[in-house]
């Protein structure tokens, strides 16, 4: 069974520019939610989306969004990219339903760097 | 709100010794809690979890936890330390309706000496 898949896995990016990072999700795993790892802040929750609906989020700013698509793939977007957004961002799916089960499993990361 | 606190950023042992990892939470409600660990350049893996069951889990590579709600504990141990071990270790709580949002420790390096 395939695990969770993030492209790229590398990037760099310059200031004000925007990116996009893809995950696809454990097959037959309906939640997906994305993770900022940075060595000062640590891990910190971005948003959850479950059946293409978001149902959690986290104290981002705006310029940070996603969405899910039909088929549980989900994409997230930095606009106006900072020096500060420079972070390895990871996805994770899960089986979690309405009720959370809990366990979430994680893809490798893609790995942002803004210059 | 919840939080997560890990005591110890980097904790050192020698191959064959205990490890100990420790973890204290603080939730208004009945948590769910979590240890992960991270090697270099990979995602997170789930070692254990405790949702409410028996207090003392289990998990894989030999390590287990025990919830002590009176002491807002989740400490990670495992008898004894391989060299395979050496990783980064996440503590993490969450509530039964977060769905996948998880609150995070600080981490924890483990680093094992031969």
């Amino acid at each position: 069974k395939a695990g969770v898949t993030q492209t790229p896995r590398y990037l760099i990016k310059t200031r004000g520019q925007q990116v996009t990072l893809s995950c696809s999700p454990i097959s037959g795993h309906r939640s997906v939610s994305w993770y900022q790892q940075t060595p000062g802040q640590g891990l910190q929750f971005l948003f959850e989306y479950f059946s293409e609906t978001q149902r959690n989020k986290g104290n981002f700013p705006g310029r940070f969004s996603g969405r899910q698509f039909s088929n549980s793939r989900s994409e997230m977007n930095v606009s106006t990219l900072e020096l500060g957004d420079s972070a390895l961002y990871l996805c994770a799916s899960s089986l979690a339903g309405t009720i959370n089960t809990g366990e979430l499993f994680f893809g490798e990361g893609s790995r942002l760097t803004v210059l | 709100a919840q939080s997560v606190t890990q005591l110890g950023s980097h904790v050192s042992v020698s191959e064959g010794a205990l490890v100990l990892l420790r973890c204290n939470y603080s939730s208004s409600v009945p948590p769910y809690l979590f240890w992960y660990v991270q090697y270099p350049n990979q995602g997170l893996q789930l070692l254990l979890k405790y949702t409410s069951a028996a207090t003392l889990v289990k998990g894989i590579n030999g390590f287990e936890a025990e919830f002590k709600k009176s002491e807002t504990s989740f400490h990670l141990t495992k008898p004894s330390a391989h060299m395979s071990d050496a990783a980064e270790y996440f503590c993490a709580v969450s509530l039964y309706n977060q769905g996948g949002k998880l609150i995070f420790g600080q981490g924890t390096e483990l680093s094992v000496k031969p």
